[in-house]
C-alpha cells in the first residue's frame, strides 16, 4: 500500500490555471476508475471535488476537473481564486479492495 | 442535512486501547459503506478502514491490519473503530467518511469534524 506520488506543492497567480499529477500504479490509478481528489483547508474536514476520475459533485464549481492516463491521474483548476489556496490530495481504489492517498500537494495562490 | 459526528478520541497510552464511535444523521446509514481516514500531525491523509454496508466486509491499511477493528450498528446509525495495541504513530486526527454509494471505492462525500487520538506516555 504505497502512498500515491503528488507534488509536494504548486503555485499560481489568480485567473490561471494549474495542473495537480498523482502518480500510481498499474494495481491502482491505472487498474481502475476510481480516483478521487479532496480539497482539505486547515482546521475543516476534507471536501470531495471530484470522483471517478471526471466527475464533480453537486455544488463543485465547473473550474475543477479531472482527467487520468496510464498510472497518473491530474486535477486541473482553472480561473484560480484566492479560496482555492489549500491541501490537495488524490485517492484510488486498489486492486486489494483498499483504498491509498496521495502524499498531497499545498496549493499556493500567489 | 448529513451530519457525521465523531467521539471517542483522548489521551492513550503506547499498547492502550480506544474505540472511536461516530453518530450519522440526515441520510439511510444502512446504505453506504462508510470509512475511517486520519491525518497524524503534519502529514497528509491517510485511509484507515472500509466497512461494507452490512458489516460484514472489511478492509484496513496495512500500517492498522490486526489492531484495529471497524463495525458498524445500523440500528443505531453508528461507525465504530476499535484500536488496540494503540503506537505513537496512531497519533492523529480520525474522521469518519461516507461513501458516496453503496460500495466503497474512496468517493467519501461527506465527513465529520475529526476526534483527535493522542497516544503518549
Amino acid at each position: 500500500q504505497s502512498a500515491l506520488t503528488q507534488p509536494a506543492s504548486v503555485s499560481g497567480s489568480p485567473g490561471q490555471s494549474i495542473t495537480i499529477s498523482c502518480t500510481g500504479t498499474s494495481s491502482d490509478i491505472g487498474g481502475f476508475n476510481y480516483v478521487s481528489w479532496y480539497q482539505h483547508h486547515p482546521g475543516k474536514a476534507p471536501k470531495l471535488m471530484i470522483y471517478e476520475v471526471t466527475n464533480r459533485p453537486s455544488g463543485v464549481s465547473n473550474r475543477f476537473s479531472g482527467s487520468k492516463s496510464g498510472n497518473t491521474a491530474s486535477l486541473t483548476i482553472s480561473g484560480l481564486q484566492a479560496e482555492d489556496e489549500a491541501d490537495y490530495y488524490c485517492i484510488s481504489y486498489t486492486s486489494s479492495n483498499t483504498v491509498v492517498f496521495g502524499g498531497g500537494t499545498k496549493l499556493t495562490v500567489l | 442535512e448529513v451530519q457525521l459526528l465523531e467521539s471517542g478520541g483522548g489521551l492513550v497510552q503506547p499498547g492502550g486501547s480506544l474505540r472511536l464511535s461516530c453518530a450519522a444523521s440526515g441520510f439511510t446509514f444502512s446504505s453506504y459503506a462508510m470509512s475511517w481516514v486520519r491525518q497524524a500531525p503534519g502529514k497528509g491523509l491517510e485511509w484507515v478502514s472500509i466497512v461494507s454496508v452490512s458489516g460484514d466486509t472489511t478492509y484496513y491499511a496495512d500500517s492498522v491490519k490486526g489492531r484495529f477493528t471497524i463495525s458498524r450498528d445500523n440500528s443505531m446509525n453508528t461507525l465504530y473503530l476499535q484500536m488496540n495495541s494503540l503506537r505513537a504513530e496512531d497519533t492523529a486526527i480520525y474522521y469518519c467518511a461516507k461513501e458516496i454509494a453503496t460500495y466503497g471505492r474512496g468517493r467519501l462525500d461527506y465527513w465529520g469534524q475529526g476526534t483527535l487520538v493522542t497516544v503518549s506516555s
